[in-house]
């Protein structure tokens, strides 16, 4: 099974916003609303961000969204801050009480 | 607090074995089942699959059956992730993480990783 397709890097100034796309197929992204969406600082353990597509676990700020449209879902970072600079990650639910990762997105704050 | 520990560093030759644990605190540690995933150096996260705390049950990912092998000991709230047959490949960071659900992705705490490097 082929990760999660992200793109490799995005950028945006303080302030702006910025969305990460996960594309995957009908198995995936597209088959189940089980979206999630982790932050990783580097030498430090991926964060928690989002999951279930658009829900956020306690503590994570409303600067971050989910949403998803057919097989691609998305992570919007609204009011960019220099500690957003991260590598971001989207899972999916993939079937079969398994998980898929995406290949990562490395956000630069410019 | 909720806290997931695990294991230091290890340094293996190649098709040596090695076990890394994961123990958790600040919870009941079977109500949440165990994942893990690696990273290796300067890549992505891979899922390697996840183990239910109540029954034992493991599930792997595909291409991980047979050299991994996941298990518990509830009496110290700690879960375990042996590999055999040490390849240079499996030089990774291994997470593990607890899971409320392996569908929704709510994988809320992570333990902080076990670099393992096989080298000889």
């Amino acid at each position: 099974q082929s990760a999660l397709t992200q793109p490799p890097s995005a950028s945006g100034s303080p302030g702006q916003s910025v969305t990460i796309s996960c594309t995957g197929t009908r198995s995936d992204v597209g088959g189940y609303n089980y979206v999630s969406w982790f932050q990783q600082h580097p030498g430090t353990a991926p964060k928690l961000l989002i999951f279930e597509v658009n829900k956020r676990p306690s503590g994570v700020p409303d600067r971050f969204s989910g949403s998803k449209s057919g097989n691609t879902a998305s992570l919007t970072v609204s009011g960019l801050q220099a500690e957003d600079e991260a590598d971001y990650y989207c899972s999916s639910y993939a079937g079969s009480n398994n998980v898929i990762f995406g290949g990562g997105t490395k956000l630069t704050v410019l | 607090q909720v806290q997931l520990v695990q294991s230091g560093s290890e340094l293996k030759m190649p098709g040596a074995s090695v076990k890394v644990s994961c123990k958790a605190s600040g919870y009941t540690f079977n109500y949440f089942a165990i994942i893990w995933v690696r990273q290796a150096p300067g890549q992505g996260l891979e899922w390697l699959g996840w183990i239910h705390t109540n029954t034992g049950n493991p599930t792997y990912a595909q291409g991980f059956t047979g050299r991994f092998l996941f298990s518990l000991d509830t009496s110290v709230s700690t879960a375990y992730l042996h590999i055999r047959s040490l390849k240079s490949e499996d030089t990774a960071v291994y997470y593990c993480a607890r899971a409320s659900s392996i569908l929704t992705g709510n994988f809320d705490y992570w333990g902080q990783g076990t670099l393992v490097t096989v080298s000889s």
